[in-house]
């Protein structure tokens, strides 16, 4: 089954850390590249991050930039991102989806991080 | 960046009728390959969102032919031909031409 599942929500303070994952299955992960996508609640989406196929690239969004790194292990079909110094405005849902063509074919169905003291 | 403006931001329609969604950037999203990198989403209430049209007017896999994509250089639209009951939510344009990839505000589509 084509999916993808992401984990590592959670309640954190602000100024803490916290890592969240992407499992992937069905398709061969390795050829495509992956994205994160936010939404804080009530809002419009954000996209985040992208890494390449290979992890040899990455780019970020302004509210990702310097705080947030995005990487992947393709022996374990699984994205990460890893967030540090969290704000309260960090509070969303994040989703990974999928790049390639056409960019963003599938989705999680996300994983809520909230930020708050 | 690259701003990503729709219009309207709510829309009422009745089931049946035609409904439209415009989307303006505030830069040509031609990439250099000569490609436009412009996609539209649906999300309905507590669901992830998912791919209607990609590249201005691909209708995505699976996607009925009610949905059509238009436009070129900055300004893009998306029509619903007869709208139906499932096809409530929220309407995003999305650009990945250029870093950072951005979204519209999203077009909240409801039935009058």
């Amino acid at each position: 089954q084509v999916q993808l599942v992401e984990s590592g929500g959670g309640v954190v303070q602000p100024g803490r850390s916290l890592r969240l994952s992407c499992a992937a299955s069905g398709f061969t992960f390795n050829t495509y590249g992956m994205h994160w996508v936010r939404q804080a609640p009530g809002k419009g989406l954000e996209w985040v991050a992208v890494i390449s196929n290979d992890g040899s690239q990455e780019y970020y969004g302004d509210s990702a930039k310097g705080r947030f790194t995005v990487s992947r292990d393709n022996s374990k079909n699984t994205m990460y991102l890893q967030m540090n110094s969290l704000r309260t405005e960090d509070t969303a849902v994040y989703y990974c989806t999928r790049g390639g063509v056409p960019y963003f074919d599938l989705w999680g169905r996300g994983t809520l991080v909230t930020v708050s003291s | 960046d690259i701003v990503m403006t729709q219009t309207p931001l709510s829309s009422p329609v009745t089931l049946g009728q035609p409904a439209s969604i415009s989307c303006r950037s505030s830069q040509s999203l031609v990439h250099s390959n000569g490609n436009t990198y412009l996609s539209w989403l649906h999300q309905r209430p507590g669901q992830p969102p998912r791919l209607l049209i990609y590249r201005i007017s691909n209708r995505f896999s699976g996607v009925p032919d009610r949905f059509s994509g238009s436009g070129a250089g900055t300004d893009f639209t998306l029509r619903i031909s007869r709208v139906e009951a499932e096809d409530v939510g929220v309407y995003y344009c999305v650009q990945a031409t250029h870093f950072p990839w951005t979204f519209g505000q999203g077009t909240r589509v409801e039935i009058k």
